[in-house]
């Protein structure tokens, strides 16, 4: 069974990074390309982007410049930076398989707040 | 970027009667080379994350319920929820996968009344 966990600080300061950890289990790393997507409290989800086990990623544009990825496949865990995070960061954060064709198993989320 | 405009943005209707729920994709989704449309659908209910339903346009997901219905082709698609139950109170995506970024529709709110 597929088992995805998102974990981090609720809440990030702004300009601050936001960094987050999203624990998978029950699968092995290389069957899957991993997804960031978040959801602005009443929004439609956004995707911010998604890597491979063996870190080639792919990034929504518009947080191109502001997102870091990472894989490690000793600790079944993918990650996620955002940098310089303002107001409109905050967002519920899913980490979610991603197979070519479906968006099949997600974790719960984690919210994240921004405030100083 | 794909645009995805769903419509309506909300609908109520009373158990056992079917919705219809829009999806217009602002460039085609159809990959010709596999006659396959890249779009999925998603249903989430509160404090929850998405689950898939549909992808492929019409193809359910692991243990989707037959009452749930895709279909549509190009830039125009349609979930079909058949017989509604309560369960079924939830908002409704639509997503593109042909190309990146992968881009969702706005959602539609589905109330059982």
């Amino acid at each position: 069974q597929v088992h995805l966990q998102e974990s981090g600080p609720g809440l990030v300061k702004p300009s601050e990074t936001l960094s987050l950890t999203c624990a998978v289990s029950g699968v092995s790393m290389s069957r899957y390309y991993w997804n960031w997507i978040r959801q602005a409290p009443g929004k439609t989800l956004e995707w911010i982007g998604y890597l491979s086990h063996s870190g080639n990623t792919n990034y929504n544009p518009s947080l191109k410049s502001r997102v870091t990825m990472s894989v490690d496949t000793s600790k079944n865990q993918v990650s996620l930076n955002l940098t310089s995070v303002t107001g409109a960061d905050a967002a519920v954060y899913y980490c979610a398989t991603w197979s070519g064709s479906t968006i099949e198993y997600w974790g719960p989320g984690t919210q994240v707040s921004v405030s100083s | 970027d794909v645009v995805m405009t769903q419509s309506p943005d909300s609908l109520a209707l009373s158990l056992g009667e079917r919705a219809t729920i829009n999806c217009r994709s602002s460039q085609d989704v159809l990959e010709r080379f596999n006659n396959k449309n890249y779009l999925a659908w998603y249903q989430q209910k509160p404090g929850q994350p998405p689950k898939l339903l549909i992808y492929w346009a019409s193809t359910r997901g692991s243990g989707v319920p037959d009452r749930f219905s895709g279909s549509g082709s190009g830039t125009d698609f349609t979930l079909t929820i058949s017989n509604l139950q309560a369960e079924d109170e939830a908002i409704y995506y639509c997503q593109q996968y042909y190309e990146t970024p992968l881009t969702f529709g706005g959602g539609t709110k589905l109330e059982i009344k």
